[in-house]
């Protein structure tokens, strides 16, 4: 069955550190996966998108990653803030089968001052 | 533009009332999506639109669900009745491109049932 993780359910780290996320998948081929931001009692916000023929993507402090043959992507922040501090989520869309967008059940990062 | 703009944002009801939620999208995106949050199963999606037309339901959980877009600028997720097990955040998001492009959501609504 197809499924999607995210490396941890929390995830900590010390401000000014490179927080790094993990997605992977499995019985996907997706065409693009995105990362989004929700905050607490807020909805999703759309962070970046990345094609299955893009290996990596920037975007300020942002970088995403995705390994097709791995079946994973990294989703990293250089230099950390507090205001970091959300749950973030990874999202496949695949262009065969089950046409839609399905997430994973999010990481809750904690940037520590 | 004010995003997408979802009503009530907290409802509370007991069993087997109806339940209407309400969502206006972006102005010109032509993709609506409905979806569900729950602790235990994340982000689901229950139905999408396409300029005005449901295009596929199959995350609807049951025939007390059903969903509307009367226009291009409305559409309404009604549960009736309502159970125990319905509760959720449940989130509106419009698109331009359908599932390939970005997706904008509403804040939500909380949805409590006695």
């Amino acid at each position: 069955s197809q499924k999607i993780e995210q490396n941890s359910e929390a995830l900590n780290i010390q401000e000014g550190k490179t927080a790094t996320l993990t997605c992977n998948y499995t019985n996907y081929s997706p065409a693009y996966l995105q990362w989004y931001r929700q905050d607490p009692g807020r909805g999703p916000v759309f962070l970046l998108l990345i094609r299955e023929n893009e290996k990596e993507k920037r975007k300020e402090r942002l970088k995403v990653t995705f390994d097709t043959t791995l079946k994973q992507s990294l989703f990293h922040i250089t230099a950390s803030q507090p205001a970091d501090s959300a749950t973030y989520l990874c999202a496949l869309h695949s262009g065969a089968g089950s046409y839609q967008l399905t997430f994973g059940k999010g990481t809750k990062l904690s940037v520590i001052p | 533009d004010a995003g997408v703009i979802q009503s009530p944002r907290h409802e509370v009801t007991e069993m087997g009332q109806e339940v209407t939620l309400r969502c206006k999208p972006i102005s010109g995106h032509d993709y609506l999506f409905w979806y569900r949050q729950t602790m235990m199963r994340g982000l689901e999606l229950l139905i999408y639109f396409n300029n005005n037309v449901p295009i596929d339901d199959s995350g609807m959980p049951e025939d007390r669900f059903s969903a509307k877009m009367p226009n291009a600028s409305f559409s309404t997720l009604k549960i009736q009745p309502s159970e125990p097990r319905d509760s959720a955040v449940y989130f509106c998001a419009s698109s331009l491109r359908g599932f390939a492009g970005e997706l904008f959501f509403g804040e939500g609504s909380r949805l409590t049932v006695l």
